[in-house]
């Protein structure tokens, strides 16, 4: 069975910092990542995904993660963040051809203005 | 196009009583997941179905059911309720794509157990 494992709980930044948010997960074959985002009142959202290929993706409103099969890492990175990033941030995986997703504990972020 | 829809968005419970939760998913879409999220957690997967058929189960008592209708609409049942089944019920339509799948989440139903 996959784990996943968020390092940060909760993270507070000023708007222009950069944002990466580290995950980790455990599980020896194939996987599939993801980033889900929860903002404030909402419902999850999909951020970005790694399926295959280049292992540096890019998603929706600047955010990008790079996979690094040898450490069995997804971090997500924004250059630059805005006050409206503000939320909560899962890190996801399921084994290829499986539909369970493991979700990591998320990260919550606060951008302040 | 509409998305993920799931109902009531809020409902209270006490101790042993039954709920359904209920889930349509995005149009096109056969395939159907259940996501526990406890408050301060990552979601935890509950059951998946495909076709009408339970492809998938994570860890929860079996006082957790589901079904999947011929319209691909879905049924979480809970029976004699526990305090702790007090959370963020979601529900995720899948795209199915070979090994590349992509889960699309409801906004959820929250319990609470009194």
């Amino acid at each position: 069975a996959q784990s996943v494992s968020q390092h940060n709980h909760h993270v507070i930044l000023s708007e222009a910092a950069s944002l990466e948010l580290g995950c980790n997960y455990s599980y020896g074959g194939t996987v599939n990542l993801f980033w889900y985002v929860q903002y404030p009142g909402q419902h999850l959202q999909l951020l970005l995904k790694y399926f295959s290929g280049d292992p540096l993706v890019k998603g929706i409103k600047g955010f990008e993660a790079e996979f690094i099969k040898s450490k069995f890492s997804f971090n997500l990175r924004k250059p630059s963040v805005q006050w409206s990033d503000t939320a909560e941030y899962f890190c996801a995986v399921n084994a290829i051809n499986d539909y369970k997703l493991s979700f990591g504990a998320g990260t919550t972020v606060t951008v302040r203005a | 196009d509409a998305g993920v829809t799931q109902s009531p968005t809020h409902l209270i419970k006490t101790r042993g009583q039954h709920v359904t939760l209920r889930c349509s998913p995005i149009s096109g879409h056969k395939s159907v997941s259940w996501y526990q999220q406890v408050l301060g957690q990552g979601p935890q997967f509950i059951f998946q179905y495909y076709e009408k058929e339970e492809r998938g189960r994570g860890n929860f008592p079996d006082r957790f059911s589901a079904r999947q209708f011929p319209n691909y609409s879905s049924e979480l049942n809970v029976n004699a309720l526990l305090l702790g089944d007090s959370a963020l019920y979601l529900c995720a339509s899948i795209r199915l794509a070979g090994a590349s799948n992509e889960q699309f989440f409801g906004p959820g139903t929250r319990l609470t157990v009194l």
